[in-house]
């Protein structure tokens, strides 16, 4: 069975600060994986995605996330936050032999402080 | 596009009554998936279904969950009785053929007494 592990339940940081969000996940064959993000009372939306290609992937806002296969590693990555960054980050990975089946991570809180 | 309407957008209800949780989704959509969220466990895979016919349901937690989808625009999630370990976000998604993007609704917050 597909599952995944973030790094950090929550994580403080200041303006300007750099960001890296962990996700690990545990599948051995063909992934999809995907950062989403939820803002405070909003709907989670897509933040970036990796089906095949460049590991190195960049999303909205300034996002981007890194795949490594020998890692089993999909972490996000940002090199200035800012305060309105402030949300919860969710990793979820999608097994191509499992159909539509996503399996998300419990989720980061990343508070900004301004 | 309004995107993923869901109603309620709060239930409070006691321990042993019906509860229905209803889903618009985003029109053309194709696939309609419905997950849970609680501190405990994240955010769960119930149910989801592809044209109107469910899929996959391995993630629905026992038989007193159900859901269906009369049609293309509509689907519910009931749970019949209600326990207070139900309380949970409920959400509901959609997507388009084989995109993996899914867009998701706001959510219902299910608190049960």
């Amino acid at each position: 069975a597909q599952s995944v592990s973030q790094h950090n339940h929550h994580v403080i940081l200041s303006e300007a600060a750099s960001l890296e969000l962990g996700c690990n996940y545990s599948y051995g064959g063909t992934v999809n994986l995907f950062w989403y993000v939820q803002y405070p009372g909003q709907h989670l939306q897509l933040l970036l995605k990796y089906f095949s290609g460049d590991p190195l992937v960049k999303g909205i806002k300034g996002f981007e996330a890194e795949f490594i296969k020998s890692k089993f590693s999909f972490n996000l990555r940002k090199p200035s936050v800012q305060w309105s960054d402030t949300a919860e980050y969710f990793c979820a990975v999608n097994a191509r032999n499992y159909g539509q089946n996503f399996v998300f991570g419990p989720g980061t809180r990343l508070s900004v402080l301004p | 596009d309004a995107g993923v309407i869901q109603s309620p957008r709060h239930e409070v209800t006691e321990m042993g009554q019906e509860v229905t949780l209803r889903c618009k989704p985003i029109s053309g959509h194709d696939y309609l998936f419905w997950y849970r969220q609680t501190m405990m466990r994240g955010l769960e895979l119930l149910i989801y279904f592809n044209n109107n016919v469910p899929i996959d349901d391995s993630g629905m937690p026992e038989d007193r969950f159900s859901a269906k989808m009369p049609n293309a625009s509509f689907s519910t999630l009931k749970i019949q009785p209600s326990e207070p370990r139900d309380s949970a976000v409920y959400f509901c998604a959609s997507k388009l053929g084989t995109s993996y993007e899914q867009y998701f609704g706001p959510g219902t917050r299910l608190t049960v007494t």
